[in-house]
């Protein structure tokens, strides 16, 4: 069963934009994470924050989960023609097989250049 | 280092034929996972281990098989192929430590006629 829900499905900007994408999830849980996906490639990690805490960094990423709205969102600042690809967020349950991660259907992000 | 190496890459198959999807690990990672992913639906989990000898079921066990005789590779077989098994499937470790990242392999796209 699907826990996260990204929105929205699809973003297209342009380059030198900042991109957000958000992720909703039901259940509560240890940590969620973000992954992308170049096309006709495997998911790549991006980022990984724990359910105690509230903001992460990394480069030019910056995701933020509110566990009392069960939400979260990615950001990506000055985005880049290379950011194109589908951004899914997963989810770790709190009380699930440990390293059971539950993914999200998927932001297709497309930046113009 | 490859990572994760999963073979073939590509294959097309007739209804009710029999084939053997490898995943191949050199990062020493007690967790391996694998994913179906079709468009729209995210990726699913089929069936994962949590070490050598070990195998449990996911969200959409049926059809497929698994093994994991030794701790770096993980098996997936389809017993009689169906077209509803088309899809792209991934292989997935994380180290036995909670609050890590996956890292996926490449994808092998299978094809049911």
């Amino acid at each position: 069963s699907q826990q996260g829900e990204e929105d929205p499905q699809a973003l297209s900007i342009q380059e030198g934009e900042n991109a957000t994408m958000n992720c909703s999830y039901k259940t509560s849980i240890n940590n969620l994470q973000w992954y992308r996906q170049n096309s006709g490639r495997g998911l790549v990690h991006l980022i990984l924050i724990r359910s105690n805490e509230r903001e992460k960094h990394s480069g030019r990423l910056r995701v933020t989960l509110d566990t009392s709205k069960k939400s979260s969102s990615l950001l990506i600042t000055a985005s880049r023609a290379a950011d194109t690809a589908s951004y899914f967020c997963a989810t770790e349950n709190y009380g699930g097989s440990q390293g059971n991660l539950i993914f999200g259907k998927g932001t297709k992000l497309s930046v113009k250049p | 280092n490859a990572g994760v190496t999963q073979t073939p890459k590509f294959r097309v198959l007739k209804t009710g034929q029999s084939m053997t999807l490898l995943c191949a690990q050199d990062m020493n990672h007690e967790y391996m996972y694998w994913y179906r992913q079709d468009p729209g639906m995210g990726l699913r989990l089929i069936h994962y281990s949590v070490g050598e000898g070990t195998t449990a079921k996911g969200e959409v066990p049926d059809g497929y098989n698994v093994s994991r005789l030794k701790k770096q590779n993980f098996l997936l077989g389809l017993e009689s192929a169906a077209p509803s098994q088309t899809s792209v499937y991934f292989c997935a470790i994380s180290p036995l430590l909670s609050n890590y990242g996956y890292t996926f392999g490449s994808g092998t796209r299978l094809t049911v006629v």
